[in-house]
């Protein structure tokens, strides 16, 4: 089993739909949540960051961290043609190089 | 844009080859990080540099080095290549060595081996 599994998708929906990605991960250590967001041919850029366990909101993005069931989520308001890109969590522990894993990426295309 | 640069953007080589990547981290940034990305892998680290010493090393194959200078570049030296090392090479940088603090990633060498 990967430390991390995120399904890659596609996914294709229309514009002002609600989104949800996820991933699950099995190491029970990881207590730094993020997701990143990465347009064709850029780097990754950080989108969302939670510490543990529970919700956090930025404008029409929630990321939500359920430890007990070892499941992250991102979710999406009124998606955007802007929000096509590809969405990779991230977890890490709290141990100095204690490396980032990252999530495959999930490929979102928002139509108009 | 990030404030992290990386060179060259695009690197065409034939198999058995060395190269060399190049990457300049964000002003004040002290932590310099390798990730690679294909298609099947994902998003990998490779190995991270903190102020010019090396701080971690995930999955980074005996054939490939890297090193931090005393500006605070680093450079990623690939060598005998195979065509299974073709994949998009990331550098990126924090303040920090904690890799939990936000890393801010440069857009990346394409690789191919031919």
């Amino acid at each position: 089993q990967k430390e991390v599994e995120q399904d890659p998708g596609p996914l294709s929906v229309p514009e002002g739909a609600i989104v949800s990605l996820n991933c699950t991960y099995s190491n029970s250590a990881f207590q730094y949540f993020m997701w990143y967001r990465q347009y064709s041919r850029k780097g990754p850029e950080l989108l969302m960051y939670t510490y543990s366990s529970g919700n956090k909101e930025d404008g029409r993005f929630t990321a939500q961290v359920d430890k007990s069931s070892k499941y992250i989520s991102l979710f999406i308001r009124d998606s955007q043609p802007s929000d096509s890109a590809t969405y990779l969590c991230a977890m890490s522990g709290n141990q100095a190089g204690t490396a980032l894993i990252f999530g495959k990426g999930t490929t979102l295309s928002v139509s108009s | 844009d990030s404030g992290v640069t990386q060179t060259p953007k695009h690197l065409i080589t034939a198999t058995g080859q060395r190269v060399t990547l190049r990457c300049s981290p964000r002003s004040g940034d002290l932590s310099v990080y390798w990730y690679q990305q294909s298609l099947d892998q994902g998003l990998q680290f490779l190995i991270q540099y903190y102020n010019g010493e090396e701080r971690a090393k995930g999955n980074i194959l005996e054939r490939f080095s890297a090193q931090q200078f005393p500006d605070l570049h680093s450079e990623l030296n690939l060598s005998s290549l195979e065509l299974g090392d073709s994949a998009l090479y990331f550098c990126a940088s924090s303040v920090t060595n904690l890799f939990y603090n936000e890393q801010f990633f440069g857009p990346g060498t394409r690789l191919t081996v031919l």
